[in-house]
């Protein structure tokens, strides 16, 4: 079925060290992508999104780049912190579609202390 | 303000049985969205609903259906329970007329099905 080309892989990372999350979309044609976090037994919550006429997006101690060119994604924090830790799903809204998402598999991130 | 709420928090049913799964979108919003997400694995659209109408609907047979209240409240339905639905599931919630072009989902904490 459709979805966003993620397996699950693991990023462990020192705390305080800065974290990068990749993650391969697959239309050409979406126009709006979003990384939400995940925590055990939660649901997804929204850390930033970006558009398709846009490069970079920040925001607080995140950043997301988007390379339309081969159609790749990336969740930049900063400082990473134990709070971090948790499941990132990248996920994107495909063109004519009315607010559906497509997501990835995610990544988990474990931020050692 | 209370977010997104989803009853119940965990199920257990046997295979072949019916589901039934509620949803009380977040205050101010209007159009709500089902999905199913299995373990380890991102999740996948079911369908939306606004209106009262389901509006779209992603890969899943007729086996799932839904409805929406004139308060806005959803449910899913599951008929014929199999093994794979196993999952969790995810209500996102949100507002037809989102200033800014995103999406404004707000997702509740899921209802956790176990069909045995």
């Amino acid at each position: 079925g459709e979805s966003v080309g993620l397996h699950l892989p693991t990023l462990s990372v020192q705390e305080g060290d800065n974290s990068i999350i990749n993650c391969a979309y697959s239309n050409s044609a979406s126009d709006y992508f979003i990384w939400y976090k995940q925590e055990s037994g939660k649901g997804p919550q929204f850390i930033i999104d970006i558009r398709s006429n846009m490069d970079k997006r920040q925001g607080q101690r995140v950043t997301v780049l988007l390379n339309k060119t081969v159609k790749h994604l990336s969740l930049q924090i900063a400082a990473t912190q134990p709070g971090d830790s948790a499941v990132y799903f990248c996920a994107e809204g495909p063109p004519g579609a009315t607010n559906k998402l497509i997501f990835g598999t995610g990544t988990l991130l474990a931020v050692q202390p | 303000d209370a977010g997104v709420t989803q009853s119940p928090t965990h199920l257990i049913k046997t295979r072949g049985q019916q589901v039934t799964l509620r949803c009380s979108p977040k205050s101010g919003h209007d159009t709500v969205s089902w999905y199913q997400q299995a373990l380890g694995q991102g999740p996948q659209f079911i369908f939306q609903y606004y209106e009262e109408e389901e509006r779209q609907r992603g890969n899943f047979p007729d086996r799932f259906s839904g409805h929406q209240f004139p308060n806005y409240s959803s449910e899913l339905n599951v008929n014929a329970l199999l093994l794979g639905d196993s999952a969790l599931y995810l209500c996102a919630s949100s507002f037809s007329l989102q200033a800014g072009g995103d999406y404004g989902y707000t997702f509740g904490s899921g209802t956790r099905l176990t069909v045995v």
